[in-house]
């Protein structure tokens, strides 16, 4: 089974970018599609990124996912940060066997 | 627009069963694979289960196999999970979630349910 490793928190002020990473622990990162998960305080996650860089209709532009083989990992990048923004964001991927979610990440906007 | 409405939590004796229900509208519930997804209280994403589009596959985690059961009643576009031999750690939020499509992976643009709260907890 591999892992998806997540900054525990990360934060930034209003205005400015922030960008969460997601390495992979065993496996190429390129080889199966990463997904990016939203969940503010007392709500259910929502779709911010999926299939590496797609983003669903009604998510802003500010959200970007990308990845990098070289560090075998996937980044999700809020650009323009508003407070709105500040939640909890997990990263997601799978292989034949397993669906696995990464610890997930604390943004906080201050 | 897709809706999944998740029921049946509640709080439950450690050993007794339970069986959540995961009401789908919006799309074809036929043509799409579908999870469940587990949050322990201040924990992250844990997932669960998947049933295949039409039912005939399912795999399960290995922290949860031989006592979840998912199913699924595309008659009444409803997915379901049952729970036997409840235990302390299984108490958690349960979001049912569809897949981005016949892939049964969790990939493409996941949509979820609000959650249904099993406490276990003698």
């Amino acid at each position: 089974n591999f892992m998806l490793t997540q900054p525990h928190s990360v934060s930034e002020s209003p205005g400015k970018t922030v960008t969460i990473s997601c390495t992979r622990s065993s496996g190429s990162i390129a080889s199966n599609y990463v997904q990016w998960y939203q969940q503010r305080p007392g709500s259910f996650p929502t779709t911010v990124i999926y299939e590496d860089n797609q983003r669903p209709s009604g998510v802003p532009d500010r959200f970007s996912g990308s990845i990098d083989s070289s560090s075998n990992s996937a980044s999700l990048t809020i650009s323009g940060l508003k407070t709105e923004d500040e939640a909890d964001y997990y990263c997601q991927s799978y292989d034949s066997s397993n669906r696995v979610f990464g610890g997930g990440t604390k943004l906080t906007v201050l | 627009q897709v809706q999944l409405v998740e029921s049946g939590g509640g709080v439950v004796q450690p050993g007794r069963s339970l069986r959540l229900s995961c009401a789908a509208s919006g799309f074809t519930f036929s043509t799409y694979a579908m999870h469940w997804v587990r949050q322990a209280p201040g924990k992250g994403l844990e997932w669960v289960a998947v049933i295949s589009y039409d039912g005939s596959n399912y795999y399960y985690a290995d922290s949860v196999k031989g006592r979840f059961t998912i199913s699924r009643d595309s008659s009444k576009n409803t997915l379901y999970l049952q729970i036997n031999s409840l235990r302390t750690e299984d108490t958690a939020v349960y979001y049912c979630a569809r897949d981005g499509g016949r892939s049964w992976y969790l990939r493409g643009e996941v949509h979820w349910g609000q959650g249904t709260l099993v406490t276990v907890s003698s």
